[in-house]
């Protein structure tokens, strides 16, 4: 069953802790994405990446750092520096970076900060 | 950098209603659109895109969509909705940035279908 996981689902953080969410594909995507999406605001990528080793910022980068090391993995880590984390984040993968592919989401995790 | 623009934020219908989603973009080259779906609970999936040919494109559920490149838009439309076409819509539009195709959102559309 090919898909996206993310995990957790729900996750609480205190102020001035980092903490890293998980986002793993089964779907041979060379594509990853993280977005935030907050209400009324839609969907503002965060960052992405198109090949293992390799990532470019987003839109709202500031706060946050990814990592790939493997093809089927990008975990986003919320650091302190990020003023206003509380949110709803998602993940995405794509074929390829290109124009008609088509992004498919992960069910998300929604972070709160005490 | 583009933007995409969706006017209604919230829309409410009654069932056997009209839809019609609007969306506009600010870009004046190569585009490429997609109407996203998420369902309460579920994952965003794709409703419909358009890469090229026929500027109207039909999608999953009996929507459809069609690209006005004069008007720079992509409005997304159902003749009769039912009540699990209850979800938030998003527009987004892929443009080419250095050889990459990212895409931007819209900042979506919540629909409510009342029985």
């Amino acid at each position: 069953d090919g898909g996206i996981t993310q995990s957790p689902k729900y996750l609480f953080r205190k102020e001035g802790q980092n903490v890293t969410l998980s986002c793993e594909q089964n779907l041979n995507h060379d594509a990853m994405y993280w977005y935030r999406q907050d209400p009324g605001q839609g969907l503002r990528l965060i960052y992405y990446s198109q090949i293992v080793n390799d990532f470019q910022k987003g839109d709202i980068a500031e706060g946050y750092s990814v990592s790939r090391e493997k093809k089927e993995s990008f975990p986003l880590t919320v650091t302190s520096a990020q003023k206003n984390p509380t949110a709803f984040y998602l993940c995405a993968s794509s074929a390829l970076p290109g124009q008609g592919e088509t992004q498919y989401f992960g069910p998300g995790t929604r972070l709160l900060v005490l | 950098a583009q933007s995409v623009s969706q006017h209604n934020h919230h829309v409410i219908l009654s069932e056997a209603a009209s839809l019609e989603l609007g969306c506009n973009y600010s870009y004046g080259g190569t585009v490429n659109l997609f109407w996203y779906v998420q369902y309460p609970g579920q994952h965003l999936q794709l409703l419909l895109k358009y890469f090229s040919g026929d500027p109207l494109v039909k999608g999953i559920k009996g929507f459809e969509a069609e690209f006005i490149k004069s008007k720079f838009s992509f409005n997304l439309r159902k003749p009769s909705v039912q009540w699990s076409d209850t979800a938030e819509y998003f527009c987004a539009v892929k443009v080419s940035s250095g050889g990459s195709y990212i895409p931007t959102f819209g900042r979506g559309t919540s629909l409510i279908v009342h029985p």
